[in-house]
């Protein structure tokens, strides 16, 4: 088993540009997770889903959108990029809520 | 005040050492509680969970106090392969569904 996988692993954007980050995980878990993790601060929740077709915001959800089409994948969005969103971004799963949580390898975004 | 607050280090400590790290909470209703290792560059990965009767794996061992509302982490016969970040994770409470990690604490082990 892969376990949990992100794409891509680094990415350059320039201010105003879009993109997409994909995280896959084949363990059938029900939860998933997008974080982002900056310097001096622990890791903090953008968006979560309790299931395939659901998207919840976490506490830092503003200049992000997310999607669950199939149970296996959750898709981050940044829309219009910005300086402040350069950051490394973990995806995460869970069996359910409050359990152990098993992450991806991270991307690591620069927005220029 | 962050709802969960850890010691940031770095903690400098000779192999063979026994160090402790101490995490505090601020919801009592959390219900879950967890250590995890964090390399550089590298994911997060779970160390071990946390019950109020204590969790031992080996030379780790994890404590939950709710009463004081930290969870506690000793390392005991430090090696060089502990040098990490550990965070500690609250999950629960209050205002619907949290998962709050701390921002870590640096451990090097030295020769």
């Amino acid at each position: 088993n892969a376990g949990v996988t992100q794409t891509p692993k680094f990415r350059v954007l320039k201010t105003g540009q879009s993109m997409t980050l994909l995280c896959a995980q084949d363990m059938n878990h029900e939860y998933m997770y997008w974080y982002r993790q900056d310097p001096g601060m622990g890791l903090r929740l953008i968006h979560y889903s309790v299931g395939e077709g659901t998207t919840a915001k976490g506490e830092v959800p503003d200049g992000y959108n997310v999607s669950r089409l199939k149970k296996q994948n959750f898709l981050l969005g940044l829309e219009s990029a910005a300086p402040s969103q350069t950051s490394v971004y973990f995806c995460a799963s869970s069996t359910r809520g409050y359990n152990e949580q098993f992450f991806g390898p991270g991307t690591r975004l620069t927005v220029l | 005040r962050k709802e969960v607050e850890q010691d940031p280090g770095p903690f400098n400590v000779p192999e063979g050492a026994t160090v402790a790290f101490n995490c505090t909470y601020s919801n009592s209703a959390s219900q879950s509680f967890f250590w995890y290792r964090q390399d550089c560059r590298k994911e997060p990965k779970l160390l071990m969970s946390v019950y109020s009767s204590g969790n031992e794996d080996g030379r780790f061992t994890a404590q939950l106090n709710r009463a004081s509302q930290y969870i506690s982490l000793l390392i005991r016969d430090s090696k060089l392969s502990d040098s990490a970040t550990y965070l500690c994770v609250v999950n629960g409470g209050t205002g619907g569904f949290k998962t709050i990690f701390g921002a870590g604490t640096r451990l090097f082990v030295k020769a």
